[in-house]
């Protein structure tokens, strides 16, 4: 079992859809939670961190954590064709772990 | 303020070759990570230094592998004796203190091929 596991997708939404990305992980211990996007060719960057349970909303962004399923989502309300790039799902107990990610495509 | 930087930003080199990738953090930034992304995948852990604390090494794929920190800042990845499967990219993160809670920031990333 990976460490942390996502769907590769591609996950395909129309704009002004709402994208979600899960993202599940088998060290319970775990207790910082990150999602990081990723374009085409370019390196990660950070959109969302959590650490307790339950929702973290920022803008368009809503990260949820689940530490007793050892879950953790990020929903995209009204998706934009420029949020199209791959979502990695990090997690940190004692390192830092990153799922391969998913692919997520806004079709206008 | 200026992000990490990270040299040369492509690499080309023959099988059996030595390679040695650099990385600038964020000044002020005290701790250092190093990861590989091969194509598709997502970001692999090599090595991770903490201030003056011995590195955790724990990621390195093998020993033709090693990093060095000098001064606390710039770091060298150095790759002996290439293999086509070195090729990825190398990414170099940096944060303000350390691995459990705080945010990574990341370089461009330097893209290996060996032939």
């Amino acid at each position: 079992q990976k460490e942390v596991e996502q769907n590769s997708g591609p996950l395909s939404v129309p704009e002004g859809a709402i994208a979600s990305l899960n993202c599940t992980y088998s060290d319970r211990g775990s207790q910082s939670f990150f999602w990081y996007r990723q374009y085409s060719g370019k390196s990660p960057e950070l959109i969302m961190s959590i650490y307790s349970n339950g929702d973290k909303e920022d803008g368009r962004f809503t990260a949820q954590l689940n530490k007793a399923s050892q879950y953790v989502s990020l929903l995209i309300r009204d998706s934009q064709p420029s949020d199209s790039a791959t979502y990695l799902c990090a997690v940190n107990a004692n390192d830092m772990r990153f799922g391969a990610g998913t692919r997520l495509t806004v079709k206008p | 303020g200026a992000g990490v930087s990270q040299s040369p930003s492509n690499k080309v080199t023959e099988k059996g070759k030595d390679v040695e990738l650099r990385c600038d953090p964020i000044s002020g930034h005290t701790a250092l990570y190093w990861y590989r992304q091969s194509l598709g995948q997502g970001l692999e852990f090599l090595i991770y230094f903490q201030g003056n604390s011995a590195p955790d090494k724990s990621g390195l794929p093998s020993d033709r592998f090693s990093a060095e920190r000098t001064g606390g800042s710039v770091s060298t990845l150095t790759i002996q004796r290439t293999q086509q499967e070195d090729s990825a990219v190398y990414l170099c993160a940096s944060s303000l203190a350390g691995f459990r809670s705080d945010t990574q920031y990341f370089g461009p990333g330097t893209r290996l091929t060996v032939l």
